[in-house]
């Protein structure tokens, strides 16, 4: 599968914060995904982004298709506790075979 | 709706044993997937189907089998395990049927394998 470089790989921020990470590849996708995980559980889709320089939010959460279609950002605004856990962006062509960036562990302090 | 359920959720067995993992959806989705997940590691994907009677390799399908005879499950066998196959490994599943409901995929809570 094809790389996907995940930065940072953890973070920890306090609670009102606003966070960014990011997500780069060497190979184009046609879609770009930003999936949740707690801990102990399996990953849940967040936001999904279809064209380049798209910019979708989902509450807090805001994600843009780089313009490059190499690379995607996740930004979480006012941080609260219940954002604790990993962050993965995944990329894809086929629609099916997601490469996974290896995560950005959030951890939020009251 | 469940959803997608694994069984089990954590099971030990010692190098060369055999072992299946199942995973049941109720969602009717046309696509179903095999990851494992290791420490510090993104998902790596196994083994997928696009549909029921059909499997296809991943990225890392060596001492992985699958089958899917039925459309809502999708078993995962180990028929030698090794300790390089300790980890997690979740299923996934997805409509398949046109974006973006292809990449929409919902997971399981994982199967925590140790072997010894």
């Amino acid at each position: 599968g094809q790389q996907l470089n995940q930065s940072p790989q953890s973070m920890f921020i306090q609670e009102g914060e606003d966070v960014s990470m990011n997500c780069t590849s060497s190979s184009i996708f046609n879609t770009w995904l930003w999936y949740k995980q707690d801990p102990g559980e399996g990953p849940v889709l967040l936001i999904a982004l279809y064209k380049a320089g798209e910019l979708t939010s989902n509450g807090r959460l805001t994600a843009q298709f780089g313009i490059t279609r190499k690379d995607s950002f996740l930004n979480i605004s006012a941080s609260i506790p219940s954002d604790v856990g990993i962050y993965f962006c995944a990329g894809t062509n086929s629609g099916y075979a997601l490469n996974f960036g290896k995560g950005t562990s959030l951890l939020v302090t009251p | 709706n469940a959803g997608v359920t694994q069984t089990p959720k954590f099971r030990v067995l010692k190098t060369g044993q055999s072992m299946t993992l199942l995973c049941a959806q109720d969602m009717n989705h046309e696509y179903m997937y095999w990851y494992r997940q290791d420490p510090g590691m993104g998902l790596r994907l196994i083994h997928y189907s696009v549909g029921e009677g059909t499997t296809a390799k991943g990225e890392v399908p060596d001492g992985y089998n699958v089958s899917r005879l039925k459309k809502q499950n999708f078993l995962l066998g180990l028929e030698s395990a090794a300790p390089s196959q300790t980890s997690v490994y979740f299923c996934a599943s997805s409509p398949g049927q046109g974006r973006p409901l292809t990449e929409t995929q919902y997971f399981g809570p994982g199967t925590r394998l140790l072997v010894l």
